[in-house]
């Protein structure tokens, strides 16, 4: 069974500063793909940015990038220059490749980050 | 890029009654959509895989009598939540995997469910 766990339950991070959302995760699948969604107010998903497995680099897509380190099933995500745009809440997610049950997205709890002037 | 788009965004009923909220990929076919239910300041939970052409696969605990899932065509999935109760009131949310371009999961603006 796939778990995904986010530690942060809420953070405050002042404009400008970079901020580091933690996720860790726990599958016994080879074959997987990690996700992070931002989703305002308003309620919408937002994609941010995809991790496979089997990448070698990390991902990163413009002031995102993803921090992933394979051995400790880890998959942070990192905003750098947050702006003030940038407070709402964060999921992780992740959905295996390997066949079998669901093809949905296994989400963290989530992470409310707001961004203070 | 590739749109879902959900309908309605909010809706409030009485007790009882059934609501249907649809689905919809605007530019590309989706022969598989996802339904996840919401509730507030909570993660997202997968509530059942709509199928185009066959039934939909629910997740465990999920009753598939009360929640209705139709994937008549390969644009178009309904979730009809039927004789809703106050418990039902939840944000739902559809998702569509473009496969023909990325294979990218796309949301929906999702549906806020209110039952009085």
């Amino acid at each position: 069974a796939q778990k995904i766990t986010q530690t942060q339950p809420g953070m405050f991070v002042q404009e400008k500063e970079a901020v580091t959302l933690d996720c860790t995760y726990d599958t016994s699948d080879p074959s997987y793909g990690l996700f992070w969604y931002k989703q305002p107010s308003s309620g919408e998903m937002i994609f941010l940015i995809y991790q496979g497995s089997y990448d070698q680099q990390n991902a990163t897509e413009g002031r995102y990038s993803l921090n992933f380190q394979k051995a400790r099933k880890s998959a942070n995500l990192v905003i750098s220059a947050s702006q003030l745009g940038d407070s709402a809440m964060y999921f992780c997610a992740m959905r295996d490749f390997s066949g079998g049950g669901a093809d949905g997205l296994t989400f963290g709890k989530g992470t409310h980050l707001i961004i203070q002037p | 890029g590739a749109v879902v788009s959900q309908h309605p965004s909010w809706v409030i009923c009485k007790s009882g009654t059934s609501v249907k909220i649809e689905c919809r990929s605007l530019d590309f076919q989706a022969t598989t959509m996802f339904w996840y239910r919401q509730f507030p300041k909570q993660s997202l939970m997968l509530m059942a895989t709509s199928n185009e052409g066959s039934k939909a696969t629910y997740e465990q605990g999920v009753e598939k009598d009360k929640f209705l899932i139709n994937h008549a065509s390969l644009t178009l999935s309904t979730l009809t939540v039927t004789s809703a109760h106050p418990e039902d009131s939840s944000f739902y949310i559809c998702s569509a995997r473009d496969w023909e371009v990325s294979g990218e999961l796309f949301f929906g603006e999702g549906s806020r469910l209110t039952v009085l």
